[in-house]
C-alpha cells in the first residue's frame, strides 16, 4: 500500500491561502489521492480527490506533481472554521477502504 | 454529498454491558460499510469492513467476538461492543460506499459515536 507523509502541523493566517503538502512516493499508476479533514469530535469530511490532473472544487484545489510522487492541497482563503486535521490518503488498490495516516493539524489564526 | 447517519452520538455504559451503534446510509444503498475507532489525539484505525449479506472482514488485531458487526440491509450496519470494558472507550466512526469497487469512489462518514465505559 502506498504510504503518505505529511507535516505534523501548520499554521495559516486567516484569509490567506493554506498549502498542505503530502508525499506519496510509492504511489502506483491507478491509485487516487484523497483528502479528508476532521474537525474535533466529528467524522471525517471529504474534500477532494485526483489521479494525475489538478482538480478544483468549491472547497479546495489539488495540485499533483507530474511524477505523482507528491501533491498539495490548497485552501484558497482559509477561515477559522478550516482549523482541523487534514488527511492525505492514497486509496488502497484493492477494495474500497481508506487507511488514515497521522495527518496535518492546520491551525488558522486571526 | 451523500448522507451517513450514525446513532447514538454518545453513550455511557457500565463495564460488562453491551452497546450497539447504528450506521445508516440515508440517500444511497451502501453495499459496503467500514468501521473505525479513534483514540484521543490519534488517527482513525480501521477495524472492519462489512458487506451487505455476508460476514464482516476484520483487520488484524481486532477481536471479531468482541466487536460484532451486522450488515443485514443495504442501508444499515451495526457495531455491537460486547462486554464492554473501560479500555473500549473510544470514538467509533462508520463510513459507507455504494460499493462499485472503483478506487476513485468517495466514501462518506458518519458523525461518530463517543463511547465511555465506566
Amino acid at each position: 500500500d502506498a504510504k503518505t507523509t505529511q507535516p505534523t502541523s501548520m499554521d495559516c493566517a486567516e484569509g490567506r491561502a493554506a498549502n498542505l503538502p503530502c508525499n506519496h512516493s510509492t504511489i502506483s499508476g491507478n491509485e487516487y489521492v484523497y483528502w479528508y479533514r476532521q474537525i474535533h469530535s466529528q467524522g471525517p469530511q471529504y474534500i477532494i480527490h485526483g489521479l494525475k490532473n489538478n482538480e478544483t472544487n468549491e472547497m479546495a484545489s489539488l495540485i499533483i506533481t507530474e511524477d505523482r510522487k507528491s501533491s498539495t492541497l490548497i485552501l484558497p482563503h482559509a477561515t477559522l472554521r478550516d482549523t482541523a486535521v487534514y488527511y492525505c490518503i492514497v486509496r488502497v488498490g484493492y477494495g474500497n477502504k481508506l487507511v488514515f495516516g497521522a495527518g496535518t493539524i492546520l491551525r488558522v489564526k486571526s | 454529498g451523500a448522507v451517513v447517519s450514525q446513532h447514538p452520538s454518545w453513550v455511557i455504559c457500565k463495564s460488562g454491558t453491551s452497546v450497539k451503534i447504528e450506521c445508516r446510509s440515508l440517500d444511497f444503498q451502501a453495499t459496503t460499510m467500514f468501521w473505525y475507532r479513534q483514540f484521543p489525539k490519534q488517527s482513525l484505525m480501521l477495524m472492519a469492513t462489512s458487506n451487505e449479506g455476508s460476514k464482516a472482514t476484520y483487520e488484524q488485531g481486532v477481536e471479531k467476538d468482541k466487536f460484532l458487526i451486522n450488515h443485514a440491509s443495504l442501508t444499515l450496519s451495526t457495531l455491537t461492543v460486547t462486554s464492554a470494558h473501560p479500555e473500549d472507550s473510544s470514538f467509533y466512526i462508520c463510513s459507507a460506499s455504494a460499493g462499485t469497487g472503483a478506487t476513485n469512489e468517495k466514501l462518506f462518514f458518519g458523525s461518530g459515536t463517543q463511547l465511555s465505559v465506566l
